[in-house]
């Protein structure tokens, strides 16, 4: 089983609001990661953890605050967001920080108001 | 020099025709070049990839060509379907703390019944 599953499919939220994206894989793999996806342009990496630690953080704005409460579970907190960073959101893991396959889920599409 | 170049950026084929999307990489510490197939709403899914010690790999239909004097790479798709449909990005995988995608630009490819 190759699936990375995410939640919510959609979020409509307010530049006031706070809102969690979530993520589930249980292909056992200790490395986990977020990406931003604005439309009709590649992923651009956000965040990586390994072993639920945060390894990598791509300069992201603190409005975005990841949590990884374990090795299967991996969440984006929201808050304060900004219009333009209303995008399609992807997580993806891979057996661990070596390992080069990235498998995606489907996203979460968030759009700001 | 951490960029992968994607051509073309949009590509209408034939059904049955040969579809082929091209890649060119600078860097030569990338050392494994997937490809990802995205159908809109979708996430990325890792269609078909290569490790640079190989000049040619085929799945099915599916084949990528590597020339790593050249450092370009593409991928072909024999007998063309409407169901192939999507966008596909070419990328390249770097360790910098973690294996790190870089993607190219992507390709829209549209097959015509």
């Amino acid at each position: 089983d190759t699936e990375v599953t995410q939640t919510p499919k959609h979020l409509v939220m307010g530049m006031t609001n706070k809102k969690s994206l979530k993520c589930e894989q249980h292909m056992g793999h200790r490395a986990m990661y977020w990406y931003k996806q604005k439309a009709k342009k590649p992923p651009e990496l956000m965040f990586v953890y390994s072993y639920e630690k945060l390894s990598i953080n791509e300069s992201v704005p603190s409005r975005f605050s990841p949590e990884c409460p374990n090795s299967s579970l991996l969440n984006l907190h929201l808050h304060a967001l900004q219009p333009e960073d209303s995008a399609l959101y992807l997580c993806a893991s891979s057996q661990d920080l070596q390992g080069r396959t990235q498998y995606f889920g489907p996203g979460t599409r968030l759009l700001v108001l | 020099q951490q960029q992968v170049k994607q051509s073309p950026q949009s590509l209408i084929v034939q059904k049955g025709g040969i579809s082929i999307i091209n890649c060119a990489y600078e860097n030569t510490a990338f050392d494994y070049f997937p490809w990802y197939q995205q159908f809109p709403g979708k996430g990325p899914a890792l269609l078909i990839a290569i490790r640079p010690d190989v000049s040619e790999k085929k799945e099915g239909r599916f084949t990528i060509s590597f020339n790593k004097s050249a450092k370009q790479f593409s991928l072909h798709i024999m007998d063309s379907q409407p169901g192939d449909s999507a966008t596909y990005f070419c990328a390249a995988s770097i360790f910098q703390g973690a294996q790190k995608l870089v993607f190219g630009q992507g390709t829209r490819l549209t097959i015509n019944p």
